[in-house]
């Protein structure tokens, strides 16, 4: 009931493109949905976050989406850009029970020049 | 304002030595979370530590493995005699002190070779 499940695993993008990517979570404690972006040899950077009284953020190139009833959240990343290319994490936690963060598998962006 | 600072960013052990991994956080920040991602894999949580006290260590494996964040000075994460399976980068991450809230930054991380 913990698991974040994430999808897809790697994703190859041409520059300008829309790179989305997808997860899925089970419990319904959750209330705190964020994305990471991790360079080789990085660590995590906070990107964006959602909580779920909004089915949508935006912020600059980047958007959440957000949808309670199927329990499913998105990353979309518009205009991508080859800087882009890095590997992003969705995450979800219960702030109110200490906020650990409860990671997806990652997915491999590539955006091609 | 300085980020989440780890010590040492690579650590090479030999099997049955120990590993000390260090985390200062963001000024100001009195949470610490510490989190373990083995290769090609995401991000696992292992303990969530305030100044003095475990708050939460259910992702710590039940033997080898301590964590402590004392009133002065850094975060430690102890492994005691490592294990090839304990290679793994291992990265903490800080949130500002009474809020409540997830967000959490992360420091550059520990890279930990056993051999």
């Amino acid at each position: 009931q913990q698991q974040v499940k994430q999808s897809p695993q790697s994703l190859i993008v041409q520059k300008g493109g829309i790179s989305i990517i997808n997860c899925a979570y089970e419990n319904t404690a959750f209330d705190y949905f964020p994305w990471y972006q991790q360079f080789p040899g990085k660590g995590p950077a906070l990107l964006i976050a959602i909580r779920p009284d909004v089915s949508e953020k935006k912020e600059g190139r980047f958007t959440i989406s957000f949808n309670k009833s199927a329990k499913q959240f998105s990353l979309h990343i518009m205009d991508s850009q080859p800087g882009d290319s890095a590997t992003y994490f969705c995450a979800a936690a219960h702030e109110t029970s200490g906020s650990r963060l409860t990671f997806g598998e990652g997915t491999q962006l590539t955006v091609n020049p | 304002n300085a980020g989440v600072m780890q010590n040492p960013r690579h650590l090479v052990r030999r099997r049955g030595q120990e590993a000390r991994l260090r985390c200062s956080p963001m000024k100001g920040h009195s949470h610490v979370y510490w989190y373990r991602q083995l290769p090609e894999e995401g991000l696992k949580f292992m303990v969530y530590l305030q100044k003095e006290n475990i708050i939460d260590e259910s992702g710590m494996p039940k033997e080898r493995f301590s964590a402590e964040f004392p009133k002065e000075g850094p975060s430690i994460l102890r492994i005691q005699q490592v294990v090839r399976g304990d290679s793994a980068a291992y990265f903490c991450a800080s949130s500002p002190l009474g809020q409540g809230t997830g967000e959490q930054y992360f420091g550059p991380g520990t890279r930990l070779t056993v051999t």
